[in-house]
């Protein structure tokens, strides 16, 4: 059963930089079946697409978070992370790691349980 | 990239039927097959509930299904149950290998 983990500091200065890794067991990122991808949901309200990486290495971005947003991957440790940098309070949030299944149902279907990140002083 | 727009809420009785919109831009939902749906609980992560529109993954009930109308998707819950209770998002394709999602709709079953 795959299973993915994210794992990170919970509370970020503002104006420093947000860094979060997302480790998955029971599968491999380096399968071209998939990307892999963070998503982010502040207190109270929807989900916001952050980005995605494939196992080429390429990356995608939210146009609206792409200055400040690397997601990159570690293939020989399995995982792949994301950094936010210039952190404001807007970027509070609970940040989830999901799968993007490219072949089969299209569609973000397996997810972490989610990380809390508080960015204050 | 807007966020695709949907009710805040919702709500219906055991046993009837609603129906969740989501509605975007010829330049996502109205472009691709590729709207997909998510079922939330409190303090839970997102579980995937529809995929390309209307079809569901395995497990899933297929007291839900999905359908699409130019820039407008639509999520419907057939048969309400009380476990139905929870947050919906959808969420689409936007090109260039990108994504967009709805602001997630609150059903209450009464």
């Amino acid at each position: 059963q795959l299973q993915l983990q994210e794992s990170g500091p919970g509370l970020v200065q503002p104006s420093e930089t947000l860094s979060l890794t997302c480790t998955v067991s029971g599968g491999s990122i380096s399968s071209s079946s998939y990307y892999w991808g963070w998503i982010r949901q502040p207190p109270g309200k929807g989900l916001e697409w952050t980005g995605n990486i494939y196992y080429s290495g390429s990356a995608y971005y939210n146009p609206s978070l792409k200055s400040r947003v690397t997601i990159s991957a570690d293939t020989s440790k399995n995982q792949f992370s994301l950094k936010l940098t210039s952190v404001t309070a807007a970027d509070t949030a609970v940040y989830y790691c999901a799968r993007l299944d490219n072949t089969v149902t299209t569609g973000f279907d397996y997810w972490g349980q989610g990380t809390l990140v508080t960015v204050s002083s | 990239q807007s966020a695709l727009t949907q009710p805040a809420s919702v709500s219906g009785s055991p046993g009837q039927s609603i129906t969740i919109s989501c509605t975007g831009t010829s330049s996502d939902v109205g472009n691709y097959n590729l709207v997909s749906w998510y079922q939330q609980h409190p303090g839970k992560a997102p579980k995937l509930i529809i995929y390309e529109v209307t079809k569901r993954p395995s497990g899933v009930s297929n007291r839900f299904s999905g359908s699409k109308s130019g820039n407008t998707a639509s999520l419907t819950i057939s048969g309400l149950q009380a476990e139905d209770e929870a947050d919906y998002s959808c969420c689409s394709y936007a090109g260039i290998s990108t994504w967009v999602f709805g602001g997630g709709t609150k059903l209450t079953v009464l």
